[in-house]
């Protein structure tokens, strides 16, 4: 099976500019996850998506959005850009509880700078 | 709000000894998950665990969960090179959704 897909895989944008960042999760899985990842704050939890549905959000302002598709493909958006937003971001996706597939597989990340 | 603690921060260790690393969290959970990140890479599923007790072994590696005590442990033994990396562990808050919530990470320096 091929694993969790991400593009692009580096972006470099200026303040103020809007981003979206693509992520193809396994193929059968349904849950998928974005987190970002900084040297200062570590790994923080963005949003989960199943059946299109947003379940779960993490404490991130409004500028940070998300959706999924019925493919379960999902779409990270960033607007009003910040220099604090460059970071690395990681998809991560998963099955709903299924055993023997507990865990969530991560994509390889987007590195975003932000200038 | 479920806070995830990883100690030490960094670990500079010889090849051959054994070290462990802790993770503690502040909130109930019985799903905790160890992850490994090379420089510049993504994160490698190493552990699930998902009960109060479970103990996983791979290669030099082995964790544990104490979900009374809200800790796990990552023990490596006769550590080589190859395991120099950045660990993390997460503790999953969802309630039957997936949010992880990942500890500081503990990066490790193997010396030969």
């Amino acid at each position: 099976k091929a694993g969790v897909t991400q593009t692009p895989r580096y972006l470099i944008k200026t303040r103020g500019q809007q981003v979206t960042l693509s992520c193809s999760p396994i193929s059968g899985h349904r849950s998928v996850s974005w987190y970002q990842q900084t040297p200062g704050q570590g790994l923080q939890f963005l949003f989960e998506y199943f059946s299109e549905t947003q379940r779960n959000k993490g404490n991130f302002p409004g500028r940070f959005s998300g959706r999924q598709f019925s493919n379960s493909r999902s779409e990270m958006n960033v607007s009003t850009l910040e220099l604090g937003d460059s970071a690395l971001y990681l998809c991560a996706s998963s099955q709903p509880r299924q055993p023997g597939q507990e865990t969530q597989y991560f994509g390889p990340g987007t590195r975003l700078l932000v200038l | 709000e479920l806070k995830v603690e990883q100690n030490p921060l960094f670990l500079s260790m010889q090849e051959g000894k054994n070290y462990t690393i802790y993770c503690n969290y502040s909130t109930t959970s019985d799903r905790l998950y160890w992850y490994r990140q090379d420089p510049g890479k993504s994160l490698e599923s190493l552990f699930v665990l998902l009960s109060n007790g479970a103990v996983k072994q791979e290669g030099r590696s082995m964790a544990s969960l104490d979900t009374k005590a809200r800790l796990s442990t990552l023990h490596i033994t006769a550590a080589v090179h190859d395991l120099s990396a950045t660990y993390f562990c997460a503790v999953d808050a969802g309630s039957g959704t997936y949010k992880y919530i990942f500890g500081t990470g503990t990066r490790l320096k193997v010396l030969a």
